[in-house]
C-alpha cells in the first residue's frame, strides 16, 4: 500500500534553532498536509499544500509541496519550547478515495 | 473556532464487551471518518463515511466494528467484542471535500 516515511525519526534541539523535516513516498500525493499532535490530543493541522511546488508559510512554519509530488519538506524557524510535539506528514493519493495517509512521524524535542 | 467534540475522552473495558465511542463532527461536514493510533505508532484509517453509508474501510475495520449517524449531529464508532489489541487512541475527523481534517482529541480505549 502507500507509505508516507518521515525523517528524522526524532530531533532534540535547543530552543531558537531551525529544524527540517521531510516526507517522501513512492507514489504520487495530490495533496499534502502537516500536523502537529503533542501528548494526549489529536493531531492539529499545521499547513495544507494542494498543488506541486506550493510553498506556503503559517508564522515561524514553511512547509513545500514537492514538485514531483512524491515528497514534501517542513521547516520550524526560530524553535520554541512549546513546539516540542510528533510532527505527521500526511497526504490524499487521490483518485476515488477521501482517506488520509499519515508518515510515521518526526518526534520533536526543544530543549530551553 | 469550530470543533470535532469526542466521549469519553477515556474508557477502560474488559475484553469481550462492546464499546461506543461517540462523536459530534462539525457542522457543516460532509466527510466523517474514524481512525486509531496504537500508543507510539502512527494514525491508521479505518472507515470514511459520507451520505449515510461507508464510503470506505480499512482492513482493520472488521466485522467487528461498525459506525452509524443515529442522528443529524452524532458519529458513533462501536467496537461489538472488545479484544486486548484493541487498546489505543480512536480519533473522529471530519472535513469538506479536499480540505484538511479536522479532529477530535481522541478517546484513549485500553481494554483488560
Amino acid at each position: 500500500g502507500q507509505q508516507l516515511n518521515q525523517s528524522p525519526q526524532s530531533m532534540f534541539i535547543q530552543e531558537g534553532e531551525d529544524v527540517s523535516m521531510n516526507c517522501t513516498s513512492s507514489s504520487i500525493f495530490n495533496t499534502w498536509l502537516w500536523y502537529k499532535q503533542e501528548p494526549g490530543e489529536g493531531p492539529v493541522l499545521l499547513i495544507a499544500l494542494y498543488k506541486a511546488g506550493e510553498l506556503t508559510s503559517n508564522g515561524r512554519l514553511t512547509a513545500q509541496f514537492g514538485i514531483t509530488r512524491k515528497d514534501s519538506f517542513l521547516n520550524i524557524s526560530a524553535s520554541i519550547p512549546s513546539d516540542v510535539g510528533i510532527y505527521f506528514c500526511a497526504g490524499y493519493p487521490g483518485g476515488a478515495t477521501n482517506k488520509l495517509i499519515f508518515g510515521t512521524g518526526t518526534l520533536l524535542a526543544v530543549q530551553p | 473556532e469550530p470543533e470535532v467534540t469526542q466521549t469519553p475522552s477515556h474508557q477502560v473495558t474488559q475484553m469481550g464487551q462492546e464499546v461506543i465511542l461517540r462523536c459530534v463532527p462539525i457542522s457543516n461536514h460532509l466527510y466523517f471518518y474514524w481512525y486509531r493510533q496504537i500508543l507510539g505508532q502512527k494514525v491508521e484509517f479505518l472507515v470514511s463515511f459520507y451520505n449515510n453509508e461507508i464510503s470506505e474501510k480499512s482492513e482493520i475495520f472488521d466485522d467487528q466494528f461498525s459506525v452509524e449517524r443515529p442522528d443529524g449531529s452524532n458519529f458513533t464508532l462501536k467496537i461489538r467484542s472488545t479484544k486486548l489489541e484493541d487498546s489505543a487512541m480512536y480519533f473522529c475527523a471530519s472535513n469538506s471535500v479536499g480540505y484538511g481534517y479536522t479532529f477530535g482529541s481522541g478517546t484513549r480505549l485500553t481494554v483488560v
